[in-house]
């Protein structure tokens, strides 16, 4: 089974802060993820990475800056944090080989913007 | 931009009464369709994936996709408390994008 390390687990910051979410696999996956969830809106999409030094924009990334610097790391950045990024954030991966490929999760990073 | 909807919001079911979830999407070009369940905000978990029109089981799982209909669901058979849980559909598109519905609140009651 695929691992996906996020650290921190649980962040609070105040308004205006500077936060770094890091996320770590160790498969070597070419795709990596970063999800945020609300209630009443599911997963929602930031931004993804195909490999190192590349980076998607996904459909939420207003106010977040991400940065792929191996194959392994994916960072989330968060320079000037507002309450309204209060969320719990997820990381994945996939090695997006084919149609049957998949998300591997991990447990996600609860951050409270204060 | 791919559109995921689930529905119902919540449900509740009486423990061993079948559950059904409904998804819809919006690009029909979509190939790849799976079920997640998560419990209290922890991590997710896959139940099923489905990547042809038709039904695919996974225990007591079962995904049926008709891709003409743009339309995915998820039945639960006997469910338990123990189910009770957001299930989430996830829809991924050619780019490798994964897009997810904003889930189902299931309550199984004993």
């Amino acid at each position: 089974e695929a691992a996906v390390t996020q650290s921190p687990r649980n962040k609070v910051t105040v308004t205006g802060g500077n936060v770094t979410l890091s996320c770590r696999q160790t498969n070597s996956h070419n795709y990596m993820y970063w999800y945020r969830q609300d209630t009443g809106h599911g997963l929602r999409l930031i931004h993804y990475s195909y490999g190192a030094g590349n980076l998607q924009i996904g459909d939420v990334p207003d106010g977040y800056k991400a940065t792929r610097t191996t194959q392994e790391d994916f960072f989330l950045l968060l320079e000037l944090a507002s309450p309204s990024q209060t969320s719990l954030y997820f990381c994945a991966s996939s090695d997006a080989r084919g149609p049957n490929e998949r998300l591997f999760f991990g447990h996600g990073t609860k951050l409270s913007v204060l | 931009q791919q559109k995921v909807q689930q529905s119902p919001e919540s449900l509740t079911v009486s423990e061993g009464a079948m559950a059904s979830l409904n998804c819809t999407f919006s690009d029909g070009t979509s190939n790849n369709f799976r079920w997640y369940r998560q419990h209290s905000a922890k991590g997710l978990e896959v139940l099923v994936s489905i990547f042809s029109d038709g039904e695919k089981e996974e225990g007591r799982f079962t995904a049926h996709l008709n891709r003409a209909n743009l339309h995915v669901s998820l039945h639960i058979r006997e469910p338990q408390p123990s189910d009770s849980a957001v299930y989430l559909c996830a829809v991924r598109t050619g780019g490798y994008k994964v897009v997810f519905g904003s889930g189902t609140r299931l309550l199984v009651s004993p």
